[in-house]
């Protein structure tokens, strides 16, 4: 089993609508939860951090994470073309190494 | 500016040559990373420096050599690489012991080809 586990998509969504981007971690002790976004030829930029249950809003981005169910998902609402890139989860464990799954493209059209 | 900057952003050489990739950091931040992203593969970390003291060498072969003078800079040696070897290769630092837990931020990434 991988130790963070992404769909590779493409996730294809229309404009204005909500993309969900979905991410599954195999070490239960895991502590912090990371999403990154990496454009086509471009490095990796943060885009939010999560360490407790629940949601965390940041504009129109939310992370939920459910460390019951080892799950942390990044909504964007009101897509946009330029939201178009590879999304990282990341996930920080008792090893304090970040461990990167492959990500997911996300496609918006117009 | 970004607050991690790389040098050269894209880099050819041949399997004989040797050569360095370079990465400094203007965030204070006092752990540095060099990881390795290959196409369909998820990022790799590779060595990772808390204050200059090598913490972590993720087997990776001899060829690249790590080199950390102070907590701001950072370099990656190269030197008879093979063509597999091609890859985007990206610097980060974090501040350890901070809230956000040990957040990474990421240079620009230096493009190699291996020829």
């Amino acid at each position: 089993q991988k130790e963070v586990e992404q769909n590779s998509g493409p996730l294809s969504v229309p404009e204005g609508a909500i993309a969900s981007l979905n991410c599954t971690y195999s070490d239960r002790g895991s502590q912090s939860f990371f999403w990154y976004r990496q454009y086509s030829g471009k490095s990796p930029e943060l885009i939010m951090f999560i360490y407790s249950n629940g949601d965390k809003e940041d504009g129109r981005f939310t992370a939920q994470l459910n460390k019951a169910s080892q799950y942390v998902s990044l909504l964007i609402r009101d897509s946009q073309p330029s939201d178009s890139a590879t999304y990282l989860c990341a996930v920080n464990g008792n090893t304090d190494k970040l461990i990167f799954g492959t990500g997911t493209r996300l496609q918006v059209f117009p | 500016e970004t607050g991690v900057t790389q040098t050269p952003r894209h880099l050819v050489m041949g399997m004989t040559n040797k050569k360095s990739l370079k990465c400094e950091q203007h965030l204070g931040h006092n752990a540095m990373y060099w990881y390795k992203q290959s196409a369909k593969k998820p990022l790799e970390l590779m060595f990772v420096y808390n204050f200059k003291e090598q913490t972590e060498n993720n087997s990776v072969p001899s060829r690249f050599s790590p080199e950390c003078p102070n907590s701001s800079h950072l370099f990656l040696h190269l030197h008879t690489l093979q063509p597999e070897d091609s890859a985007l290769y990206l610097c980060a630092s974090s501040l350890e012991d901070s809230e956000a837990g040990n957040t990474i931020y990421f240079g620009e990434g230096s493009w190699l080809t291996v020829v």
